[in-house]
């Protein structure tokens, strides 16, 4: 079975470019998350999908953060404008509805922005 | 949200050795405690989770959960240099959303 598949796997910006991460789950995974991992540090949940809808996206650092996941399968986050700080790999994760499923994570996007 | 610290940051044993990692954790109403393993470059991989107060083992692999003093621990029995990553210790809000919260993770490196 495939795992959860992310592209690009790195990126390289300057500041105020925009860049887009793409994620396709596990077949069949209803729930998708997004998480933000700086160097040295564990992940950190951006915003989290049941199949089409946004749960909870509190968690995106500022509007030029944002997520989609149109047809309850791919999903792709897009950073406008990036800053030094938005450094850092992007994860993306899947998991089956339901009590004690473990999420299961792709390799992640690592961005650098200079 | 949670706050979730792990300990130590970094940890050096030899072959063959217990390797100890410890987790504390903020809600005791949290539901599942997970850890994961994260090589570098890689995305994190779930190893074993825990609900009840108690312990439970999965081959060299025995975690311990202590609900009233909101600590956890994962202990690896004959830690190999293949074991060699990032642990990191994830609590979930007890949802059917799964949503995992995590701490910075304990850097593991097993010697030969």
């Amino acid at each position: 079975e495939a795992g959860v598949t992310q592209s690009p796997r790195y990126a390289v910006l300057q500041e105020g470019q925009a860049v887009s991460f793409w994620c396709d789950p596990i077949s069949g995974h209803d729930t998708l998350y997004w998480y933000q991992q700086p160097r040295d540090q564990g992940p950190q949940l951006l915003v989290y999908f049941r199949d089409e809808a946004v749960i909870d996206n509190s968690q995106l650092p500022s509007d030029r953060f944002s997520a989609v996941r149109p047809k309850g399968t791919n999903s792709t986050l897009k950073i406008q404008s990036a800053k030094q700080g938005d450094t850092a790999t992007y994860l993306c994760a899947s998991s089956f509805r339901g009590n004690n499923q473990a999420p299961l994570f792709g390799e992640g996007t690592r961005l650098s922005v200079l | 949200q949670e706050k979730v610290q792990q300990s130590p940051e970094s940890l050096i044993v030899p072959e063959g050795a217990m390797s100890s990692l410890n987790c504390t954790f903020s809600n005791s109403a949290s539901q599942s405690i997970w850890w994961y393993q994260q090589h570098p470059g890689k995305g994190p991989e779930a190893l074993i989770s825990i609900f009840s107060n108690g312990n439970k083992k999965e081959g060299r692999l025995t975690v311990y959960l202590n609900r009233a003093s909101l600590h956890v621990s994962l202990h690896i029995r004959d830690s190999q240099p293949s074991d060699s990553a990032v642990y990191l210790c994830a609590v979930s809000k007890g949802s059917n959303y799964n949503v995992l919260y995590f701490g910075s993770g304990t850097k593991l490196t097993v010697e030969p």
